[in-house]
Parts: structure tokens; sequence; C-alpha cells
């Protein structure tokens, strides 16, 4: 078993839908959660970063952990064509600088 | 932009062949991290430097090397170059040496090995 699961997609989506991207992950140990957004030929970019159990919002994106469950969410509001790209978890245990992370989700955003 | 620049952006080369990937980091952070993106494995981490020092190894192989030099650039040496190394390498940098810090990716070397 693989320490982060995440579905690969591809996710087709009509413009306006509300997005929810997930993972879940075996290591109980690890404490930071982070989401990459990365676009066709590009570096991959930090789009959220929450740390233990909870919500965090900014802007049309919402990020949520449950660590009871090994559990993450990203929610995307109000899903714009510009949001097409493939968005990996990623995540780490305190202390250490090493990032795991999921294999990604494609995302399309159709007009 | 992140700020993390690498070069070249296309490497291809032959199977049993030598190369060097180059990294700077963004101008004041002090730690590089090698990342190997590729559709089978997904993006592994290779190896981290903190301010010229190694400071973590991850699934890098002993044919891969790599240093981080006083002036703070890194390089990615991938000897005896085999077909499955064909992938795109990332490097990232942050300002401290571990996870609590976001890694700015730069936008990556894609290597063929042919």
């Amino acid at each position: 078993q693989k320490e982060v699961e995440q579905d690969p997609g591809p996710l087709s989506v009509p413009e306006g839908a509300i997005v929810s991207l997930n993972c879940t992950y075996s290591n109980s140990a690890f404490q930071y959660f982070m989401w990459y957004r990365q676009y066709s030929r590009k570096g991959p970019e930090l789009l959220m970063y929450t740390y233990s159990s909870g919500n965090k919002e900014d802007g049309r994106f919402t990020a949520q952990v449950d660590k009871s469950s090994k559990y993450i969410s990203l929610f995307i509001r109000d899903s714009q064509p510009s949001d097409s790209a493939t968005y990996l978890c990623a995540m780490a245990r305190r202390g250490y600088s090493t990032l795991t992370f999921g294999k990604g989700t494609m995302l399309l955003v159709s007009p | 932009d992140s700020g993390v620049t690498q070069t070249p952006k296309h490497l291809i080369t032959a199977t049993g062949q030598r190369v060097t990937l180059r990294c700077s980091p963004r101008s004041g952070d002090l730690s590089v991290y090698w990342y190997q993106q590729s559709l089978d494995q997904g993006l592994q981490f290779l190896i981290q430097y903190y301010n010229g020092e190694e400071r973590a190894k991850g699934n890098i192989l002993e044919r891969f090397s790599a240093q981080q030099f006083p002036d703070l650039h890194s390089e990615l040496n991938l000897s005896s170059l085999e077909l499955g190394d064909s992938a795109l390498y990332f490097c990232a940098s942050s300002a401290a040496a571990d996870s609590t810090d976001t890694q700015y990716f730069g936008p990556g070397t894609r290597l063929t090995v042919l």
C-alpha cells in the first residue's frame, strides 16, 4: 500500500461546478498537508498549506483535513477553465523536510 | 514565476551517458530539493541540501549524485543513464530546512534517454 493514494482521474466538470479532490494516507505521523497545482509542462505551485485537522479557506479554494480518517480534501467553488490542471496532494512529518506526494488528479473544466 | 530557475529545459541523450542538471534557488533560500516525476511513480523526492550540506535523502539511485555550491546553486548529476531515467526533474527551494516552510518549484528539466 502506497503511503499516499490519489485518484488519477481525469475528472471532467462544467464551468461553475464545485470540485472535490481527495487523498488518503496511511502514515499517522503526517502533520502538514499541502495541495499543489501543476499545469502541463510546468512545475507544481503551492495552493494550500494546512497543519493538522480542520478547514482552511482561500478564495474559491477550501482545504479540509480529517486526521482520524486519514483523509484530506480540496474543494474548488465556481470552477473555471483556468483551473484545468493536475492537483497533487503532499504531506510531511513534523521536523522532516521530505514531502510525500500523491500521484495527482487531472482536472478538466469545460466552458 | 516561482523564482527558481533550472537549466536546461530539455535534454536528450543516449543510454550510458552522463548529464548534469542545474538549479538556482530563489534569492535568500538556503534549501534545495531535487525531485523526479514520472508517469509511473509520480513526484518522488530524491535529495535535499541545506546551505551546502546534504540534509535528507530519498529514493536516489547510486548512479545519481548532487551537490550545492557556496553560491547556493545546485547540480544533479545522473550517470550510466538508462531508459527508465527518462523523466521530469524538478528542483525546489525553501528558506528553512524542514517541511514547515513552503517549497517553491522550478519549471523542470525534461530528460529523454534514447
